[in-house]
């Protein structure tokens, strides 16, 4: 069955950084696209950064461009999101989604049908 | 900037009513990109609705999506008390993937 596994989630001060990892499990993995997803206190969702299903191409929500950095890593099945310059309102439960996929020549986007349990992260002195 | 305006931003209902919940979106685009997500406290969101009016696997046939262009709509007929939750509708092709505000249904 499919499975996705974040960890990594933790406190950490204004500024510094934190990495966290989605481990995926259950289907194959080299031909989905992988979102993070997050959620603020009292908030909505808010999509973060995706990574493309070979690895190619990174997208990221203005809010953490050029702070965050999305990676795929196909020995291990995960992807990860390195988020730096970290600031409290970054402070959210971080969730990893299955994305659309690319197959035979074609690309087919079905919607976020998958999600991990999310990890929360904390910024604050 | 692409924005989707959901309303009502709180609905109250009793169950066996009907909820309509509307996703208003600020530039026209192709429904096949069209979701809608219910999410609970503590749990992973769920896809309800892909392609603005395919249901996703294991979801009853109480949930509909319909829509098209800037206008989308999720109908749940015959409410249960197990449907309280905040309900976002996403446009999930092209960066970035946004979510809308979210629509919090509560079941008297």
């Amino acid at each position: 069955q499919v499975q996705l596994v974040e960890s990594g989630g933790g406190v950490v001060q204004p500024g510094r950084s934190l990495r966290l990892s989605c481990a995926a499990s259950g289907f194959t993995f080299s031909i989905y696209a992988i979102h993070w997803v997050r959620q603020a206190p009292g908030k909505g969702l808010e999509w973060v950064a995706a990574i493309s299903y070979d690895g190619s191409k990174e997208y990221y929500a203005d809010s953490v461009k050029g702070r965050f950095a999305i990676s795929k890593d196909f020995s291990m099945n995960t992807v990860s999101l390195q988020m730096n310059g970290l600031r409290a309102d970054d402070t959210a439960v971080y969730f990893c989604a299955r994305g659309g996929y690319c197959s035979g020549g074609g690309c087919f986007y079905l919607g976020f049908a998958y999600w991990g349990q999310g990890t929360l992260v904390t910024v604050s002195a | 900037e692409f924005v989707l305006t959901q309303s009502p931003g709180t609905l109250s209902l009793s169950p066996g009513e009907r909820a309509t919940l509307s996703c208003r979106a600020s530039q026209s685009f192709s429904s096949t990109y069209l979701g809608w997500y219910q999410h609970k406290a503590g749990q992973a969101p769920r896809l309800l609705i892909y392609g603005a009016s395919s249901r996703a696997t294991g979801i009853p046939d109480r949930f509909s999506g319909s829509g098209s262009g800037t206008d989308f709509t999720l109908t749940i007929s015959r409410l249960e008390p197990e449907d309280s939750a905040v309900y976002y509708c996403q446009r999930y092709f092209y960066p970035p993937y946004t979510f809308g505000q979210g629509t919090k249904l509560e079941i008297k």
